[in-house]
Formats: C-alpha cells, structure tokens, sequence
C-alpha cells in the first residue's frame, strides 16, 4: 500500500521567511514518481514538479527548491523569501509504476504567509 | 490553449438524487481521472478512463459510475445521493504514460442536503 504523510497541517510565516514543507512517503515499489501541487482558493490543483525515484538531485525553480531522499523517503518543499501569493495549500503525492495518473495524495499543508 | 475545464461549478442536490458532472481534459490528453476532495482532506482517486474504458478504480461503491467519450471528454455520475458526497469534484487529465503529471481542473463542488 501507498502512503503519504504531511505532518504539518498548518504554517503561518511572514513575508520574506524561508518555510520547508515536509512529506513522507511509504512504498514498496521501486520504480515511483512524487509529486508537489499547489492549491489556491480557486479549487485547481497546479502541478509544481515530478520527480522519480531513480533521480535523487535536488531542484531549484526560481524560489522553490525539493530535497527528494530515498533513505529517509522525503521529498521536502523549501520556498525561499515567501510571498503572500505563495499562501495556499500545498500537498505531496505519490504514483506507483503501475497506476498511471493515480496519485496518492497527502493530507495537505496549508501555508498562511502575512506581510 | 484551454487547459481542463469542469461543469457546472457549484451543484446542490438532496439525499437520494442523481447528480452528474463534465470534463472537458487539456487539449492533447487521452486519459482522464476523477477525484474527490472532501474538505479538509486530500484528493482521493475514484477512477481513470482511457479509450472510453474504465482502466482503474479507487476505493469507490458501484453508486460512482463514469463514461468517456470519443473526443475523450469525461463524465462522473454519482447515484443515491448521501450527505458524505458532499465534496469537490476534480478531474484532471494526462497523456497515457507511467509518471506523467496531470493537469487538474477547477472542480464541481457538490453539496448534498
């Protein structure tokens, strides 16, 4: 069975902070992507980035960066200098080789960023 | 490019109705999945269609049923309405393929009284 764990249900910071959102993963799979999407009020869910198992760099976009490590199985968000637009709900979500386009989501993390 | 787009966006139905919901997938995509997003919690995968078939289902009752068009448009159709569907719909769909990323739409948020 898949799981994902986002432990933090909620993160107020200010403006121009720095804030790591957490996820946890459980898979017997091997071969598997993870996912980060970000929710707006709007309801629709934007896809931020994949990773697959076999890629274990980090990556940067911009003020957004993603430790993925298989030996803790963690896939962290850190936003740099935040934004109010950054405040959303974010969530982490796994999909396992054999279940295209079934992603298997956390619960979520919603980040309040305030001037 | 239109990206996926869901109808209607707001619904309200009584307990015991019928209720069904459209998507139109992103321009290009031949798979689409439907999820539901009870509030406060993450999406939960109800099921995936792919040349008009039903390929994959989640942990959903026969009540949740879909269909697939040949211009690879989508519908959800819920039966018996409970007060534990009220929840956001979302459809998100995906070109066939192990890891590619779905595109999601805005949702139907349904409400059962």
């Amino acid at each position: 069975a898949q799981k994902v764990t986002q432990a933090q249900t909620e993160i107020s910071v200010v403006e121009k902070e720095d804030v790591t959102l957490d996820c946890v993963y459980e898979t017997r799979d091997t071969t598997y992507y993870l996912f980060w999407y970000k929710q707006p009020p709007s309801g629709e869910l934007v896809f931020l980035i994949r990773r697959n198992s076999f890629d274990e760099q980090n990556e940067i976009s911009g003020r957004y960066s993603w430790n993925f490590q298989k030996s803790t199985s963690s896939f962290n968000f850190t936003i740099t200098a935040s934004q109010v637009v950054d405040s959303a709900v974010y969530f982490c979500a796994l999909m396992g080789p054999g279940t295209a386009s079934k992603l298997t989501f956390g619960t979520g993390t919603r980040l309040q960023v305030t001037l | 490019d239109a990206g996926v787009t869901q109808s209607p966006t707001h619904l309200i139905k009584t307990r015991g109705q019928q209720v069904t919901l459209r998507c139109s997938p992103k321009s290009g995509h031949d798979t689409v999945s439907w999820y539901q997003q009870a509030l406060g919690q993450g999406p939960q995968f109800i099921f995936q269609y792919y040349e008009e078939e039903e390929r994959q289902r989640g942990n959903f009752p026969d009540r949740f049923s879909g269909h697939q068009f040949p211009n690879y448009s989508s519908e959800l159709n819920v039966n018996a309405l409970l007060l534990g569907d009220s929840a956001l719909y979302l459809c998100a769909s995906s070109s066939r393929g192990l890891g590619e990323k779905l595109f999601f739409g805005s949702g139907t948020q349904l409400s059962v009284l």
